[in-house]
């Protein structure tokens, strides 16, 4: 069956240090991965997209990998601030799935001043 | 203002009851979708509508009906439902095709309790 997890464990970090969450997924062939952040009670917001031929992508702080050798991709956030505490999700469009999402189960990031 | 916009933001009601959500985008995008996120579980996809095809995930029960009347509004129109049923239904709008895809676009949802 197809997957796509994420550690559901809590990621507590220190301001400033460099915050790095996984997205590991079995059984899909994905045309893009996505990374969206969700805070409490409202919707995901989308942060970066990367294609299943792109290695690397860097948007301001955050830097996202994509190996589909490995089936995963790493999201970075660099100097990491309290603002940054969220949740996070990884999601795939499959290349046959006409723009459908399907999204993993997230990891809540919790940045300490 | 995500450029998404949910009512009500949150709703309560009865098995017996019928009620709807309403989904209104103002970003002329040509999809819309409905997603449910219950505690601890991922979002799940429940409809779609692309390029006024209407596309459906076979798992979601009857007693949730979807309305698309134009590309900017999406309802889904609730009756006799469970308390499992209670959950954040979201609303979200992309636009297929003409280049780059910059990612969904989400309302802030419908907090919605079964009672």
């Amino acid at each position: 069956s197809q997957k796509i997890e994420q550690n559901s464990e809590a990621l507590n970090i220190q301001e400033g240090k460099t915050a790095t969450l996984t997205c590991n997924y079995t059984n899909y062939s994905p045309a893009y991965l996505q990374w969206y952040r969700q805070d409490p009670g409202r919707g995901p917001v989308f942060l970066l997209l990367i294609r299943e031929n792109e290695k690397e992508k860097r948007k301001e702080r955050l830097k996202v990998t994509f190996d589909t050798t490995l089936k995963q991709s790493l999201f970075h956030i660099t100097a990491s601030q309290p603002a940054d505490s969220a949740t996070y999700l990884c999601a795939l469009e499959l290349k046959a799935a006409g723009n459908k999402l399907t999204f993993g189960g997230g990891t809540r990031v919790l940045v300490k001043p | 203002e995500t450029g998404v916009t949910q009512t009500p933001r949150h709703l309560v009601m009865g098995m017996t009851n019928k009620k709807s959500l309403k989904c209104e985008q103002h970003l002329g995008h040509n999809a819309m979708y409905w997603y449910k996120q219950s505690a601890k579980k991922p979002l799940e996809l429940m409809f779609v509508y692309s390029l006024e095809e209407r596309v459906e995930n076979n798992s979601v029960p009857s007693r949730f009906s979807p309305e698309c009347p134009n590309s900017s509004h999406l309802f889904l129109h609730l009756h006799t439902l469970q308390p499992e049923d209670s959950a954040l239904y979201l609303c979200a709008s992309s636009q297929i095709g003409g280049g780059d895809f910059y990612g969904y676009t989400f309302g802030s949802g419908t907090r919605l309790t079964v009672v």
